[in-house]
């Protein structure tokens, strides 16, 4: 089967640095996008690994090795307005399809 | 410019209704998807549309979804004989060709099968 694990909630305080880990198992990768989410809203892309390494983008970094199926997302300097859920997605295919993981619930305490 | 939108933000219908949801992806995105999410849950593939073709329907879970994209630009998600477990936000997404991976997600409907 396909699956993808990540932690179901973090919490962490203002200003601090939070990690999400996610491990796949999929029968095919093509790259591993992290979302958020906000309650009531819609998953906005946050960040993309193919290969592996680190991706930054401003307070948002992701990481990927491909040969431990592994994954995290490092937020920065945390913000009240950066709790929300995030999840990793892996594309298995060519195609566009994307497998989500269950999603972790940050929450950013003052 | 716009981004994608969904109609209706909302649909409350009777078990065993037929439902339409419709998608207006970001202009001049190629790839259309339809996920559908749960509480609690991540979003789940149901189809992926290149240009008027659906290149991905594995997700479907039976054969009572269907969805077109006749002119590769709006699409319908079709529901026939709903039931209690259809029950769920069926999300839109679109992206360019070639950046599968930055999807970009609509508002969402929310569907209640009573």
């Amino acid at each position: 089967g396909q699956s993808l694990e990540q932690p179901s909630e973090v919490t962490a305080v203002e200003g601090a640095i939070v990690q999400i880990n996610c491990t796949y198992q999929t029968s095919g990768f093509y790259g591993l996008s992290w979302y958020q989410q906000h309650d009531g809203g819609a998953p906005t892309f946050l960040s993309y690994n193919a290969l592996d390494g680190l991706e930054e983008t401003g307070r948002f970094s992701s990481f990927l090795s491909r040969s431990d199926s592994y994954g995290y997302l490092l937020l920065q300097e945390l913000q009240m307005k950066d709790s929300a859920s995030y999840f990793c997605a892996v594309r298995d295919n060519q195609g566009g399809k994307l497998i989500f993981g269950q999603g972790t619930e940050l929450s950013v305490k003052p | 410019g716009a981004g994608v939108s969904q109609t209706p933000s909302n649909k409350v219908t009777e078990k065993g209704k037929y439902v339409e949801l419709r998608c207006d992806p970001i202009s001049g995105h190629t790839a259309l998807y339809w996920y559908r999410q749960s509480l609690g849950q991540g979003p789940e593939f149901l189809i992926y549309f290149q240009g008027t073709g659906a290149a991905d329907d594995s997700g479907l879970p039976n054969d009572r979804f269907f969805a077109v994209r006749p002119e590769g630009s709006v699409s319908t998600l079709k529901i026939q004989r709903t039931e209690r477990g259809d029950s769920a936000v069926y999300l839109c997404a679109s992206s360019v060709i070639g950046r599968e991976m930055e999807q970009f997600f609509g508002p969402g409907t929310r569907l209640t099968v009573l």
